[in-house]
């Protein structure tokens, strides 16, 4: 089955730095990769996601970025705020399946 | 759209009690999936259902564990008899393609 992992599984950054997360996944046939960000006592919220026919996608502060090759994929977000500070997940999906394949996180904390 | 709804938010039940979680998927989706969060084991699909049929409940951890959608509104993971390590967070997700999650559920069980 799928296998997917996320690093770095801490990440600390200045306010107004940016913060790169990497997933790598193991399953070619994958071809969707949601972002998820969860807040204390919160459901993970979906943030952005990018399927295989696609390299990169960008909504405001946020990209991800896809390397089917590699079977990689990285979000990053520029001009962080504290209230950016969360967990993150990737995940990853194949077509034969509906089931997400979870990261194991990466918490991230916005020094102000 | 209210999203997807779970109760109760919280539940605080001794070993041995019988527990029963609700889920109320988003309007028109059609696949409804149920995890479960710690700390040590993060987060852990339990089981998905397809057009109210499960598909796949091979991360339902042992036949104490048992789950049912009986129409298109409205899902239960019942956990029978408790104990102290299922406590943790449940959440369920609705999608029709993206996934979305609950708020989930909180369990402790004493």
């Amino acid at each position: 089955g799928e296998n997917v992992e996320q690093h770095p599984s801490t990440l600390s950054v200045q306010e107004g730095d940016s913060a790169v997360i990497k997933c790598t996944y193991s399953d070619s046939a994958s071809n969707y990769f949601p972002w998820y960000k969860q807040e204390l006592g919160k459901g993970p919220q979906l943030i952005i996601d990018i399927r295989s026919n696609v390299g990169e996608k960008k909504d405001q502060r946020i990209a991800v970025t896809l390397n089917k090759t590699a079977k990689h994929f990285s979000l990053h977000i520029t001009e962080t705020q504290p209230e950016d500070s969360a967990v993150y997940f990737c995940a990853a999906r194949d077509t034969g399946r509906r089931a997400l394949t979870f990261g194991s996180g990466t918490r991230l904390q916005v020094q102000p | 759209d209210a999203g997807v709804i779970q109760s109760p938010r919280h539940e605080v039940t001794e070993m041995g009690q019988e527990v029963t979680l609700r889920c109320k998927p988003i309007s028109g989706h059609n696949s409804l999936f149920w995890y479960r969060q710690t700390m040590m084991r993060g987060l852990e699909l339990l089981i998905y259902f397809n057009n109210n049929v499960p598909i796949d409940d091979s991360g339902m951890p042992e036949d104490r564990f048992s789950a049912k959608m009986p129409n298109a509104s409205f899902s239960t993971l019942k956990i029978q008899p408790s104990e102290p390590r299922d406590s943790a967070v449940y959440f369920c997700a609705s999608a029709s393609y993206e996934q979305y999650f609950g708020p989930g559920t909180r369990l402790t069980v004493t």
